[in-house]
């Protein structure tokens, strides 16, 4: 069975910094693109980032351009994302999200809190 | 930046049909794919690529793509389909993005 777990998710002030793991198990993690999802509180899903099987290609939604970096580790099946500068909108529970084919995610983690108070 | 549409909230009655439409600017040239959300749960991709389904998911769920609107069609509707749904439309230049939500109430 396939498996994403994500953490590091937690309480931050506005302009501080939170890296967010996720460890997948089941899988051969190194064929898929990856990416992370967000979902603001009482709001829709966003996505937030992808990286493609060896890393060589990131794309990021503009929101997070230049203050979130997304990287993988295949030896160690595991998805990461580097959120600095954080802002009071980045609260949300991040997903961390498989794609068997580029165009849709077909397996999703539980998704850890992250969330900004002043 | 691109946009995807849908309705807040579809009602039915049980046994009926839901239809969820998700709109925008020459979705029927993009993959589209649908998730259902649940309370406190994580997304579930209940179609991807217009019209798939994938293992697992009720021969119920069917979906379609076509000029400007995906819609999402729930044949047979059950209390336990009662949840948000999103579309999700991906290219190569806009990479995914994510319809409003509609919530499906199950009456």
């Amino acid at each position: 069975e396939v498996q994403l777990v994500e953490s590091g998710g937690g309480f931050v002030q506005p302009g501080g910094s939170l890296r967010l793991s996720c460890v997948a198990s089941g899988l051969i993690f190194s064929k898929y693109w990856m990416s992370w999802v967000r979902q603001a509180p009482g709001k829709g899903l966003e996505w937030v980032a992808n990286i493609k099987q060896d890393g060589s290609e990131k794309y990021y939604v503009d929101s997070v351009k230049g203050r979130f970096t997304i990287s993988r580790d295949n030896a160690k099946n595991s998805l990461h994302l580097q959120m600095n500068s954080l802002r009071v909108e980045d609260t949300a529970v991040y997903y961390c999200a498989k794609s068997y084919s580029r165009d849709y995610m077909d397996v999703w983690g539980k998704g850890t809190t992250v969330t900004l108070s002043s | 930046s691109y946009g995807l549409t849908q309705p807040p909230s579809v009602s039915v009655s049980p046994g009926q049909t839901a239809s969820i439409t998700c709109s925008g600017d020459k979705l029927g040239d993009k993959s589209v794919s649908w998730y259902q959300q649940k309370p406190g749960q994580s997304p579930v991709m209940v179609i991807y690529q217009d019209t798939k389904r994938p293992s697992g998911i009720p021969e119920r769920f069917s979906g379609s793509n076509s000029g400007n609107t995906a819609t999402l069609t729930i044949s047979g509707t059950q209390a336990m389909d009662e949840a948000d749904y999103y579309c999700q439309a991906w290219d190569i230049s806009t990479h995914y993005v994510f319809g409003t939500g509609t919530a499906v109430t199950v009456l």
